[in-house]
């Protein structure tokens, strides 16, 4: 099992510019969930989806976009980048209705780090 | 509203304790602590339920006061591998998604 992936691992954007970071698993997972990290910030939620075909906002979703088409993939897109995005970015996935429960932990993908000039 | 955590740094000696806190002003479900290594992801370490199930790691020991919505995570007799930033998780009472707001993190810095 890959676990959860994610691609790119890093990217540089110049301001204005559009981007789609794409985040994988093989879990069977129902929940996906997109992050952003910044220093002294924590993680902050950006989307979320709670099955194939639906998305829903998290505490920062503006200037973000997300699509769960399939179940084992979650994208997002940065329509058109701002420096205030330059971030590291982490996909997690949970819950596999067969193996266990709602409230489980989340496993996360390695990162994408991306820079917006 | 994302809880907070204290202390925001702690460095310890090997073989000495330390206990992080996390606090919410929302009725919550459930705590979620990981611990993050520089440059890389969060990895899970344990799990608190309202109404008292705990789903983690052995060697890690923590505790839920449902009724100040407060969590700790205890750890003790500390190894150079606990160096890293831990962080709290908290899913809210009304939330049936699984998703976490997580606090802005403890950075641990276990010494020889």
């Amino acid at each position: 099992n890959a676990g959860v992936t994610q691609t790119p691992k890093f990217r540089v954007l110049k301001t204005g510019q559009s981007m789609t970071l794409l985040c994988a698993q093989d879990m069977n997972h129902e929940y996906m969930y997109w992050y952003r990290q910044d220093p002294g910030m924590g993680l902050r939620l950006i989307h979320y989806s709670v099955g194939e075909g639906t998305t829903a906002k998290g505490e920062v979703p503006d200037g973000y976009n997300v699509s769960r088409l399939k179940k084992q993939n979650f994208l997002l897109g940065l329509e058109s980048a701002a420096p205030s995005q330059t971030s590291v970015y982490f996909c997690a996935s949970s819950f596999s209705p067969q193996t266990g429960g709602e409230r489980d932990e989340q496993f996360f993908g390695p990162g994408t780090r991306l820079t917006v000039l | 509203q994302q809880p907070v955590q204290s202390p925001q740094a702690v460095i310890l000696r090997e073989g000495e304790d330390a206990v992080i806190n996390c606090s919410s002003s929302k009725a919550l479900y459930s705590v979620h602590w990981y611990r993050q290594k520089h440059g890389e992801a969060p990895v899970f370490l344990m799990i608190l339920l309202k109404g008292g199930e705990q789903k983690g790691h052995e060697k890690i020991s923590a505790s839920f006061n449902e009724k100040k919505q407060q969590s700790s995570l205890y750890l003790t007799a500390s190894q150079l591998s606990y160096s890293g930033t831990y962080f709290c998780g908290t899913e809210d009472d009304s939330s049936n998604t699984g998703k976490l707001i997580f606090g802005q993190g403890t950075t641990l810095q276990v010494k020889p």
